[in-house]
């Protein structure tokens, strides 16, 4: 258990309004990343933090936006909703800050978005 | 195997089968690899990794192999059980650039019958 936990874990909401989906862990972790999951895509990386205040673009990032003011908590934030949103989005950190470590995830929460 | 489209692969078993899930790359600098389960309704859960030094790792009743030459990699499960029941995905970083990245395969579906 890494502890990572992901708030909320489901929700619905209405094209236009904005959402922001809550990452926290409870060891210090440095690195700290949001995916999306979509059937045919797999994961893939929306936007990942290296530090407090410091953030950087994934390969499908257009749309989001996030925040990382404490080391603990990642927040991922979707300014306006679309339905192209609606996905399961799982947070994850990294365990150490060499480039080969695997990450562990969170549960993940379902987003809809009508 | 891997695969790109709206269809996982799928594997389907019966209980006490030995299975393996088969994973490709393209890039020959990869140099660390993981494997991956993710059950329905929760994150991807870390299962092993192995870097490119070594061919072969072993865990508790799964066993990775890597073969450089023709950049595959397998995951062995043996006796496999219902619990087993899952998707499996490998994973490898993203070599050009920092943050721990890690690109994903879509995975394979495996089933357990008992």
């Amino acid at each position: 258990d890494a502890g990572i936990t992901q708030s909320p874990r489901h929700k619905v909401t209405e094209t236009g309004t904005p959402v922001t989906l809550r990452c926290h862990q409870t060891e210090n972790h440095r690195y700290m990343y949001w995916y999306r999951q979509d059937p045919g895509h797999g994961l893939r990386l929306i936007h990942y933090s290296y530090g407090v205040k410091d953030t950087d673009k994934g390969e499908v990032s257009d749309g989001y936006s996030v925040s990382r003011s404490k080391t603990e908590d990642f927040l991922l934030t979707l300014e306006s909703a679309t339905s192209s949103q609606t996905s399961v989005y799982f947070c994850a950190i990294s365990l150490g800050t060499g480039s080969n470590q695997p990450q562990h995830f969170g549960d993940g929460t379902r987003l809809s978005i009508l | 195997g891997e695969s790109v489209g709206l269809h996982l692969p799928t594997l389907s078993v019966q209980e006490g089968d030995n299975s393996i899930i088969n994973c490709a790359y393209s890039n020959s600098a990869s140099d660390y690899f993981i494997w991956y389960k993710q059950e329905s309704g929760k994150g991807p859960q870390f299962i092993i990794d192995i870097r490119s030094n070594m061919d072969k790792r072993q865990g508790q009743r799964v066993t990775v192999l890597l073969n450089k030459t023709v950049k595959h990699l397998s995951l062995q499960i043996a006796a496999t059980q219902p619990g087993d029941s899952a998707v499996y995905f490998c994973a490898f970083p993203e070599q050009e650039t920092s943050g721990s990245r890690l690109t994903f395969g879509e995975g394979t579906q495996l089933t357990v019958n008992p």
